[in-house]
């Protein structure tokens, strides 16, 4: 089934320390995001690609880093520079090109130790 | 650019009632609109969207939402509220002229009173 895969669905992060979160995705899908969630804050962006090999930086980009080096898949770094990393963080994509529905992957965790 | 007001953080009405999740959009061209839910440590389902169609939409799980132009509004509504609606619920606008993505609304939890 068609769909898109985040992992890990929890992490640890020492302070200090920069983590990668996966997301990639079999929907052949043109366009990425990486969403950021707390409490009563809703959903706001990180980072998006429209296509490989360019990508923009969302609202909160600071202390995240993103590359877009195949089609499938759209990793994210939370870097030492994010100060407040603990959070949970949301992958989507959609088709491009006029295509506006968003398919979400489950969901990573992420929580400083 | 284009936004969204979600009214009410927590929502809470009795099983059966009425399901009544507020949402008021700001654009000034004519907007697509869109209806999420989450449940506990997952990720968003698509409930419905507007893309300038009818202007009643009906989604999965018996919600629907009208679009009120008149009122910038695009609420969300289910007749009859059952337990397994209980979740949060994210509204969103998609932007457009080099702002191709979705903006949410804060979200609001909705919870089911037996």
């Amino acid at each position: 089934d068609g769909g898109i895969t985040q992992s890990p669905k929890y992490l640890f992060r020492k302070e200090g320390q920069n983590v990668t979160l996966s997301c990639e995705q079999n929907l052949n899908h043109d366009a990425m995001y990486w969403y950021r969630q707390d409490p009563g804050q809703g959903l706001r962006l990180i980072y998006y690609s429209q296509i490989v090999n360019d990508f923009q930086k969302g609202d909160i980009a600071e202390g995240y880093s993103v590359s877009r080096e195949k089609k499938e898949s759209f990793p994210l770094t939370v870097t030492s520079a994010q100060k407040n990393p603990t959070a949970f963080y949301l992958c989507a994509s959609t088709g491009g090109q006029g295509n506006t529905e968003a398919f979400f992957g489950q969901g990573t965790r992420l929580t400083v130790v | 650019a284009q936004s969204v007001t979600q009214l009410g953080s927590h929502v809470s009405v009795s099983e059966g009632a009425l399901v009544l999740l507020r949402c008021n959009y700001s654009s000034s061209v004519p907007p697509y609109l869109f209806w999420y839910v989450q449940y506990p440590n997952q990720g968003l389902q698509l409930l419905l969207k507007y893309t300038s169609a009818a202007t009643l939409v009906k989604g999965i799980n018996g919600f629907e939402a009208e679009f009120k132009k008149s009122e910038t509004s695009f609420h969300l509504t289910k007749p009859s509220a059952h337990m397994s609606d209980a979740a949060e619920y994210f509204c969103a606008v998609w932007g457009y002229f080099g702002n191709e993505k979705l903006t949410f609304g804060t979200g609001t939890r909705l919870t089911i009173i037996p």
